[in-house]
């Protein structure tokens, strides 16, 4: 069984610039959440989507940061414009039962430095 | 608000010697728990789960975890510490049937030979 897949695997952009990533979950995975691990700390949940729709975004920076999972396959977390604070690791998790017991398995991850 | 927190940030252990990191966990209502670990460069890998039932649970590489109500504790151990044990551990709470996931901030184990 295919893991959840990232990329790209790094980036390095300028602060004021756009980025995104992209996630795509284990096949059949209903759910999906974007966490961000800034260094030395454990990660944080931005965002969870149960197949296209947000079942929680209260961590989200919505002015800068948006998600979306358009087909409720896979997802793009996008962030305009960067600022320094958000070099971090982005981390796409996905789980298999909608609303039930379940276990979250994560991809690689992306690392974002803003300079 | 649920919360979670690894006490010690970084600890040495000789390999061959055991192991126990520490967590505690806040939440009102009946926990899920987790224990991840995250090598250099590599996403988290599960190694184990606390739903319900027998407080004392079996997860992958050697590792078990005790479930203490009465703590607010989800220790994870290990009798003997591997090399390729090196790594980030995090212990996390998850917010009703293991959704929404809250991370502790993490303990490093780095292992001598």
């Amino acid at each position: 069984e295919a893991g959840v897949a990232q990329s790209p695997r790094y980036k390095i952009i300028e602060k004021r610039q756009s980025v995104a990533f992209w996630c795509n979950p284990i096949s059949g995975h209903a759910t999906l959440y974007w966490y961000q691990q800034i260094l030395g700390q454990g990660p944080k949940l931005l965002i969870q989507f149960q197949n296209n729709g947000v079942v929680d975004d209260s961590q989200l920076p919505k002015d800068r940061f948006s998600a979306e999972r358009l087909k409720g396959v896979d997802s793009t977390l996008k962030i305009q414009p960067a600022k320094l604070e958000d070099s971090a690791v982005y981390l796409c998790a996905s789980s298999g039962l909608a609303g039930g017991l379940n276990t979250q398995y994560f991809g690689p991850g992306t690392r974002l430095t803003v300079l | 608000a649920q919360s979670v927190t690894q006490p010690d940030i970084h600890i040495t252990v000789s390999e061959g010697a055991s192991l126990e990191l520490r967590c505690n966990y806040s939440y009102g209502a009946t926990p899920y728990l987790f224990w991840y670990v995250q090598s250099p460069g590599q996403g988290l890998q599960l190694l184990l789960k606390y739903f319900s039932g027998d407080t004392l649970v079996q997860g992958i590489k050697g590792f078990e975890a005790e479930f203490k109500r009465s703590q607010s504790s989800f220790n994870l151990r290990k009798p003997s510490v591997h090399w390729s044990d090196a790594a980030e551990y995090f212990c996390a709470v998850g917010k009703g049937a293991g959704n929404m996931l809250t991370f502790g901030g993490g303990t490093r184990l780095m292992v001598k030979p």
